[in-house]
């Protein structure tokens, strides 16, 4: 099992709708949780943060926690076709160590 | 304030070769980590350094190596080069302790040939 799972995608929404990224992690001691953006070549851009359970809202994105089902995801309201990215989820498994998913292409339509 | 600095930020090597790469990191952060991207493999962990110690490191044979220096500034170093090694190799600062924000450079693209 990997220790952090995402769908690759890709994953296409029109412009102006909701786009919702997931992700799964296997360790149960993880404390800490990224979403980054990565466009085609370049380097990873950290977008969100979280910690704790719950969601957390910064702009048009909302990163959501939930340790007990070892889910975290990622929303994106009124999506644009700059989002049009690989979003990749990555958690830091305890110590000086963060594991980052395969990321999930998106895809937004103008 | 100056972000992430990865030198050189293109390389051509043969196989058999070695290579160091450089980063350094955002003023003020003491911890550095390397990550080897691939289409295939995603984002692979190399190793993360703290305070000039080697804190975790992931599942890479020991061609691949890396120091931190006092100043936080970082080498990796990869010995008998393979033509698997071709990859992006980024590096990531933070400026706290584990499980804190990281941000990555701009990193430096490997090719062997």
């Amino acid at each position: 099992q990997k220790e952090v799972e995402q769908n690759s995608g890709p994953l296409s929404v029109p412009e102006g709708a909701i786009a919702s990224l997931n992700c799964t992690y296997s360790d149960r001691v993880s404390q800490s949780f990224f979403w980054y953006r990565q466009y085609s070549g370049k380097s990873p851009e950290l977008i969100m943060s979280i910690y704790s359970n719950g969601d957390k809202e910064d702009g048009r994105f909302t990163a959501q926690l939930n340790k007990a089902s070892q889910y975290v995801s990622l929303l994106i309201r009124d999506s644009q076709p700059s989002d049009s990215a690989t979003y990749l989820c990555a958690v830091n498994t305890g110590g000086f160590k963060t594991i980052f998913g395969a990321g999930t292409r998106l895809f937004v339509k103008a | 304030k100056a972000g992430v600095t990865q030198t050189p930020r293109y390389l051509i090597k043969t196989r058999g070769q070695q290579v160091t790469l450089s980063c350094s990191p955002i003023s003020g952060h003491r911890s550095v980590s390397w990550y080897q991207q691939t289409p295939g493999q995603g984002l692979q962990f190399l190793f993360e350094y703290f305070s000039e110690t080697q804190r975790n490191k992931g599942n890479f044979p020991g061609r691949f190596s890396g120091r931190q220096f006092s100043n936080s500034r970082s080498e990796m170093n990869v010995s008998t080069l393979e033509l698997g090694d071709s990859a992006l190799y980024l590096c990531a600062s933070r400026g706290g302790r584990e499980g804190t924000e990281a941000f990555f450079g701009q990193g430096t693209r490997l090719t062997v040939v």
